[in-house]
């Protein structure tokens, strides 16, 4: 596609639901990352994939937070068991290589904005 | 730890002027990149400009430019011409060299106005 996508583009969930936000990167991207971001804050990075593996997910809050990405394109986050402080908007990057000149510039969604009730 | 500072939580232009955010930061590695993002209410986060921590060079990207000081710690935007488009939260980010695997490390972000 042209740009990073993601669904749904607001979710209300009532506390103690699950929820799972999905993320198309760009075609042919091989990294992917989600950042969580607070309201007036800048986002705060959650985990970071390369294809279908997971290879950092230190800024996962919790165990009630699971992403996956099982065959190197789509990307799910699942949260379990909603909380009021996860309220935030959840964004997704995907990152080229070897773009012009070598760099790699992360691509953002327009995010997912979860609120808790 | 790495961590990324902007000072000015608001700031505010006339159109056709111009104007500075500043970022500040703080890293152990010794080659890094450097971005500006622009978030427009409600709109995704796009790049502005980006800056490889080896190169002495100042980016520039038509209207928009950097003042990078490696040995301050320094990255601050200078938009030119300011236009009304311009409005939006500006966060200044950090990411270690070999960006693929390094996950960007944001500011608290700059809330410009642009005032017609």
């Amino acid at each position: 596609g042209a740009g990073v996508s993601q669904s749904p583009r607001y979710k209300v969930a009532k506390r103690g639901q699950d929820v799972a936000l999905r993320c198309d990167p760009i075609s042919g991207h091989v990294s992917l990352f989600w950042y969580q971001q607070a309201l007036g804050q800048g986002p705060e990075f959650l985990t970071y994939f390369q294809n279908e593996a997971q290879l950092d997910k230190s800024g996962l809050p919790s165990d009630r937070f699971f992403a996956e990405r099982p065959e190197g394109s789509v990307s799910t986050l699942k949260i379990q068991r909603t909380q009021q402080e996860d309220s935030a908007v959840y964004l997704c990057a995907s990152v080229s290589i070897g773009g012009p000149g070598g760099l790699e510039t992360q691509y953002f969604g327009p995010g997912t904005r979860l609120l808790v009730l | 730890a790495q961590t990324v500072t902007q000072s000015q939580p608001e700031m505010s232009v006339q159109e056709a002027e111009t104007v500075t955010l500043s970022c500040t930061y703080d890293t152990s590695e010794s080659d890094y990149y450097l971005f500006w993002y622009k978030q427009p209410p409600s709109r995704q986060m796009i790049l502005v400009i980006r800056q490889e921590a080896y190169k002495q060079q100042n980016a520039t990207e038509n209207r928009f430019s950097v003042n990078f000081q490696k040995a301050a710690k320094s990255f601050s935007l200078k938009i030119s011409d300011s236009q009304l488009g311009d409005a939006a939260m500006y966060f200044c980010a950090l990411e270690r060299y070999g960006g693929s695997q390094g996950n960007l490390i944001f500011g608290k972000g700059t809330k410009l106005s642009v005032k017609p």
